[in-house]
Protein backbone atom coordinates (compact mmCIF):
# COMPACT_ATOMS: atom_id res chain seq x y z
CA UNK A 1 0.00 0.00 0.00
CA UNK A 2 1.38 3.22 -1.29
CA UNK A 3 1.88 5.75 2.03
CA UNK A 4 0.24 8.45 -0.05
CA UNK A 5 -2.95 8.12 -2.02
CA UNK A 6 -4.32 9.92 -4.31
CA UNK A 7 -7.01 9.54 -7.80
CA UNK A 8 -4.49 10.40 -10.26
CA UNK A 9 -7.92 11.67 -12.77
CA UNK A 10 -7.40 13.50 -14.78
CA UNK A 11 -10.08 15.65 -13.21
CA UNK A 12 -11.57 17.10 -16.56
CA UNK A 13 -13.84 20.67 -15.33
CA UNK A 14 -15.32 23.66 -17.05
CA UNK A 15 -13.96 27.14 -15.91
CA UNK A 16 -15.90 28.45 -13.18
CA UNK A 17 -16.56 25.02 -11.57
CA UNK A 18 -15.55 23.94 -8.48
CA UNK A 19 -13.49 20.65 -7.87
CA UNK A 20 -12.13 18.82 -4.83
CA UNK A 21 -9.40 16.69 -5.40
CA UNK A 22 -8.75 14.14 -1.82
CA UNK A 23 -5.95 12.04 -0.46
CA UNK A 24 -5.83 9.59 2.02
CA UNK A 25 -2.06 8.47 4.29
CA UNK A 26 -1.33 5.27 6.11
CA UNK A 27 1.53 7.29 8.76
CA UNK A 28 -0.64 7.96 11.71
CA UNK A 29 3.18 9.74 13.00
CA UNK A 30 2.81 12.44 9.87
CA UNK A 31 3.63 15.44 11.46
CA UNK A 32 2.82 18.13 8.53
CA UNK A 33 0.75 18.30 5.29
CA UNK A 34 0.94 20.41 2.18
CA UNK A 35 -0.33 20.39 -1.10
CA UNK A 36 2.09 20.73 -3.82
CA UNK A 37 1.07 21.99 -7.55
CA UNK A 38 3.39 20.90 -10.30
CA UNK A 39 3.15 21.62 -13.94
CA UNK A 40 3.86 19.91 -17.09
CA UNK A 41 7.59 19.22 -17.13
CA UNK A 42 8.00 21.60 -14.06
CA UNK A 43 9.33 20.96 -10.44
CA UNK A 44 6.89 20.67 -7.69
CA UNK A 45 5.80 24.17 -6.23
CA UNK A 46 4.00 24.43 -2.59
CA UNK A 47 0.52 25.89 -2.63
CA UNK A 48 -0.55 25.85 0.57
CA UNK A 49 0.23 23.92 4.08
CA UNK A 50 -2.72 21.93 5.52
CA UNK A 51 -4.04 22.60 9.04
CA UNK A 52 -6.13 20.85 11.08
CA UNK A 53 -8.71 23.80 11.89
CA UNK A 54 -8.69 23.81 7.66
CA UNK A 55 -7.14 26.76 6.04
CA UNK A 56 -8.07 28.76 2.80
CA UNK A 57 -6.18 31.24 0.72
CA UNK A 58 -8.07 32.55 -2.15
CA UNK A 59 -9.89 30.02 -4.11
CA UNK A 60 -8.40 27.22 -2.22
CA UNK A 61 -9.06 25.56 0.74
CA UNK A 62 -7.77 22.58 2.14
CA UNK A 63 -8.32 20.38 5.31
CA UNK A 64 -6.89 17.69 7.16
CA UNK A 65 -9.25 14.94 9.18
CA UNK A 66 -6.18 13.30 11.60
CA UNK A 67 -8.57 11.16 12.64
CA UNK A 68 -9.53 9.47 8.99
CA UNK A 69 -5.95 10.49 7.80
CA UNK A 70 -7.49 12.32 5.50
CA UNK A 71 -6.75 15.26 3.63
CA UNK A 72 -8.76 17.66 0.76
CA UNK A 73 -8.12 20.64 -1.42
CA UNK A 74 -11.36 22.45 -2.73
CA UNK A 75 -10.78 25.03 -5.67
CA UNK A 76 -13.38 27.01 -6.42
CA UNK A 77 -14.47 29.12 -9.10
CA UNK A 78 -11.65 27.46 -11.49
CA UNK A 79 -9.72 29.05 -14.29
CA UNK A 80 -7.68 27.82 -17.00
CA UNK A 81 -4.24 28.61 -15.11
CA UNK A 82 -5.51 25.68 -12.56
CA UNK A 83 -4.86 23.10 -14.98
CA UNK A 84 -1.81 20.86 -13.26
CA UNK A 85 -0.64 18.49 -11.76
CA UNK A 86 -1.93 18.77 -7.56
CA UNK A 87 0.69 16.56 -5.17
CA UNK A 88 -0.52 15.69 -1.49
CA UNK A 89 2.29 15.71 0.57
CA UNK A 90 2.96 14.57 3.96
CA UNK A 91 6.22 14.93 6.20
CA UNK A 92 6.76 11.73 7.81
CA UNK A 93 8.50 13.31 10.68
CA UNK A 94 11.14 16.16 11.31
CA UNK A 95 13.77 17.68 8.58
CA UNK A 96 10.88 17.55 5.81
CA UNK A 97 10.91 14.28 4.50
CA UNK A 98 8.84 14.84 2.60
CA UNK A 99 6.63 11.64 1.34
CA UNK A 100 4.50 12.31 -2.12
CA UNK A 101 1.53 11.23 -3.51
CA UNK A 102 1.39 10.48 -7.46
CA UNK A 103 -0.19 13.58 -8.17
CA UNK A 104 -3.87 14.36 -9.16
CA UNK A 105 -4.27 15.94 -12.41
CA UNK A 106 -6.33 18.63 -13.19
CA UNK A 107 -7.52 19.79 -16.61
CA UNK A 108 -9.47 23.11 -16.91
CA UNK A 109 -11.06 24.23 -19.92
CA UNK A 110 -12.80 27.01 -21.68
CA UNK B 1 16.65 36.09 -5.34
CA UNK B 2 17.65 33.18 -7.42
CA UNK B 3 16.24 29.91 -6.84
CA UNK B 4 17.43 26.26 -6.70
CA UNK B 5 19.06 25.86 -9.51
CA UNK B 6 20.29 22.21 -11.15
CA UNK B 7 22.78 21.08 -13.56
CA UNK B 8 22.42 19.95 -16.51
CA UNK B 9 19.26 20.02 -17.13
CA UNK B 10 19.03 16.43 -19.44
CA UNK B 11 21.22 14.30 -19.21
CA UNK B 12 21.01 11.26 -22.00
CA UNK B 13 24.33 8.12 -21.09
CA UNK B 14 24.54 4.57 -21.82
CA UNK B 15 24.07 2.02 -19.22
CA UNK B 16 27.63 1.88 -17.38
CA UNK B 17 28.28 5.23 -17.42
CA UNK B 18 29.34 7.75 -14.64
CA UNK B 19 27.04 11.14 -14.55
CA UNK B 20 27.19 13.89 -11.63
CA UNK B 21 24.12 16.19 -11.27
CA UNK B 22 24.95 19.43 -9.39
CA UNK B 23 22.32 21.85 -6.88
CA UNK B 24 23.02 25.35 -5.86
CA UNK B 25 20.94 25.65 -3.24
CA UNK B 26 19.13 29.12 -2.48
CA UNK B 27 22.21 31.21 -0.62
CA UNK B 28 21.69 30.86 3.24
CA UNK B 29 19.67 27.87 3.38
CA UNK B 30 21.50 25.24 5.54
CA UNK B 31 19.03 22.26 4.35
CA UNK B 32 19.66 20.41 0.97
CA UNK B 33 17.46 17.36 -0.10
CA UNK B 34 17.72 15.14 -3.02
CA UNK B 35 14.40 13.77 -4.07
CA UNK B 36 14.22 11.13 -7.80
CA UNK B 37 10.89 10.77 -9.54
CA UNK B 38 10.73 7.48 -12.27
CA UNK B 39 8.94 6.78 -14.63
CA UNK B 40 4.93 7.02 -13.83
CA UNK B 41 5.99 6.81 -10.23
CA UNK B 42 5.63 9.27 -7.00
CA UNK B 43 8.38 11.37 -6.43
CA UNK B 44 10.80 9.95 -4.00
CA UNK B 45 13.09 11.31 -1.34
CA UNK B 46 17.00 10.26 -1.70
CA UNK B 47 18.70 12.60 1.44
CA UNK B 48 19.01 15.46 3.04
CA UNK B 49 22.00 17.45 3.72
CA UNK B 50 22.15 19.90 7.04
CA UNK B 51 25.67 22.30 6.30
CA UNK B 52 27.91 19.60 4.63
CA UNK B 53 26.56 16.83 6.49
CA UNK B 54 24.03 14.30 6.02
CA UNK B 55 21.73 14.12 8.19
CA UNK B 56 19.44 11.49 6.75
CA UNK B 57 20.18 8.97 3.72
CA UNK B 58 17.89 6.67 4.15
CA UNK B 59 16.17 7.19 0.45
CA UNK B 60 18.95 6.43 -1.52
CA UNK B 61 19.06 3.23 -3.65
CA UNK B 62 22.40 1.58 -3.46
CA UNK B 63 26.02 1.81 -3.46
CA UNK B 64 26.27 3.42 -6.97
CA UNK B 65 24.60 6.64 -5.44
CA UNK B 66 27.03 9.03 -3.96
CA UNK B 67 26.15 12.35 -3.11
CA UNK B 68 28.31 15.29 -1.49
CA UNK B 69 27.91 18.70 -0.32
CA UNK B 70 31.82 19.85 0.17
CA UNK B 71 31.69 23.30 2.42
CA UNK B 72 28.05 23.37 2.64
CA UNK B 73 26.94 24.96 -0.39
CA UNK B 74 26.38 23.01 -3.72
CA UNK B 75 25.90 19.41 -4.11
CA UNK B 76 26.48 16.49 -6.13
CA UNK B 77 24.86 13.56 -6.92
CA UNK B 78 26.79 11.06 -9.16
CA UNK B 79 25.31 8.07 -10.44
CA UNK B 80 28.19 5.20 -10.93
CA UNK B 81 28.11 2.99 -12.84
CA UNK B 82 24.32 4.32 -14.20
CA UNK B 83 21.45 1.38 -15.00
CA UNK B 84 18.78 1.82 -16.90
CA UNK B 85 16.51 1.54 -13.78
CA UNK B 86 18.04 4.95 -12.59
CA UNK B 87 16.27 6.92 -15.63
CA UNK B 88 13.94 9.46 -14.02
CA UNK B 89 13.68 13.30 -12.83
CA UNK B 90 15.67 14.34 -10.15
CA UNK B 91 14.92 16.75 -8.16
CA UNK B 92 17.28 18.99 -5.33
CA UNK B 93 15.38 21.35 -2.99
CA UNK B 94 16.66 23.72 -0.34
CA UNK B 95 14.76 25.59 2.50
CA UNK B 96 15.44 27.13 6.20
CA UNK B 97 12.43 26.44 7.57
CA UNK B 98 9.68 24.33 6.90
CA UNK B 99 8.72 25.38 3.02
CA UNK B 100 10.84 23.46 0.53
CA UNK B 101 11.80 25.48 -2.57
CA UNK B 102 12.95 22.66 -5.39
CA UNK B 103 15.11 22.85 -8.80
CA UNK B 104 13.38 22.29 -11.85
CA UNK B 105 15.09 19.14 -12.18
CA UNK B 106 17.76 17.05 -14.12
CA UNK B 107 16.08 14.68 -16.83
CA UNK B 108 18.42 11.60 -16.93
CA UNK B 109 17.88 8.55 -19.34
CA UNK B 110 20.00 6.04 -19.61
CA UNK B 111 20.11 3.60 -22.46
Amino acid sequence: RKEVEQDPGPFNVPEGATVAFNCTYSNSASQSFFWYRQDCRKEPKLLMSVYSSGNEDGRFTAQLNRASQYISLLIRDSKLSDSATYLCVVNDGGFQKLVFGTGTRLLVSP
Amino acid sequence: EAGVTQFPSHSVIEKGQTVTLRCDPISGHDNLYWYRRVMGKEIKFLLHFVKESKQDESGMPNNRFLAERTGGTYSTLKVQPAELEDSGVYFCASSHSEKLFFGSGTQLSVL
